[in-house]
């Protein structure tokens, strides 16, 4: 049972524009939710994070969207840059003690020069 | 940022060998270690969680007897697949955190392993 879902398995974005990565969650429990950035072949990297009594969260080129009521975040990249092509994961968990972080399947995104 | 070191980061070797890979976090203590498993073009797939000093709680489906691992440090967790065969083969992440809480996971570049 897939708890965390990106279903768009890829992206393509022109340089400049916003780039939207969205993911649904099934778990009501779930109030930690992260994006991180994987290359291939390397381990994925941080991105943002937004915790569940937050709707947004901003961090330079990216802000993350929560809503709760629709169990559903999205990451936005503006503007996008040709370094951001990467596969971008979308994570879940439950803050304090014990974290175990679910992460979707992950979209590939490509920002065209 | 915090920086989390695997190694080695590519292995093959022969059916039946056992491997080890190491998980170091390096500029921070990490008291939480994570296992994961990434098949081509699907999620990671957590194995295990690890505390230091403690047995490792695996998950569901997860054979603790064939990936033993090892968390006797602050710093150092291992991952050992024992007997390995063609179907153990695929990429191995290790993730790292600290204590504090919401503290993001930190994760090694990976362990690409190719049983022949």
């Amino acid at each position: 049972d897939q708890q965390v879902k990106q279903n768009s398995p890829s992206l393509s974005v022109q340089e400049g524009r916003i780039s939207i990565l969205n993911c649904d969650y099934t778990n009501s429990m779930f109030d930690y939710f992260l994006w991180y950035k994987k290359y291939p072949a390397e381990g994925p990297t941080f991105l943002i994070s937004i915790s569940s009594i937050k709707d947004k969260n901003e961090d330079g080129r990216f802000t993350v969207f929560l809503n709760k009521s629709a169990k559903h975040l999205s990451l936005h990249i503006v503007p996008s840059q040709p370094g951001d092509s990467a596969v971008y994961f979308c994570a879940a968990t439950l803050s304090g003690g014990y974290q175990k972080v679910t992460f979707g399947t992950g979209t590939k995104l490509q920002v065209i020069p | 940022g915090a920086v989390v070191s695997q190694h080695p980061s590519w292995v093959i070797c022969k059916s039946g060998t056992s491997v080890k890979i190491e998980c170091r976090s390096l500029d921070f203590q990490a008291t939480t270690m994570f296992w994961y498993r990434q098949f081509p073009k699907q999620s990671l797939m957590l194995m295990a969680t690890s505390n230091e000093g403690s047995k490792a709680t695996y998950e569901q489906g997860v054979e603790k007897d064939k990936f033993l691992i090892n968390h006797a440090s602050l710093t150092l967790s291992t991952l050992t697949v024992t007997s390995a065969h063609p179907e153990d083969s695929s990429f191995y992440i290790c993730s790292a955190r600290g204590d504090r809480e919401s503290q993001p996971q930190h994760f090694g570049d990976g362990t690409r392993l190719s049983i022949l």
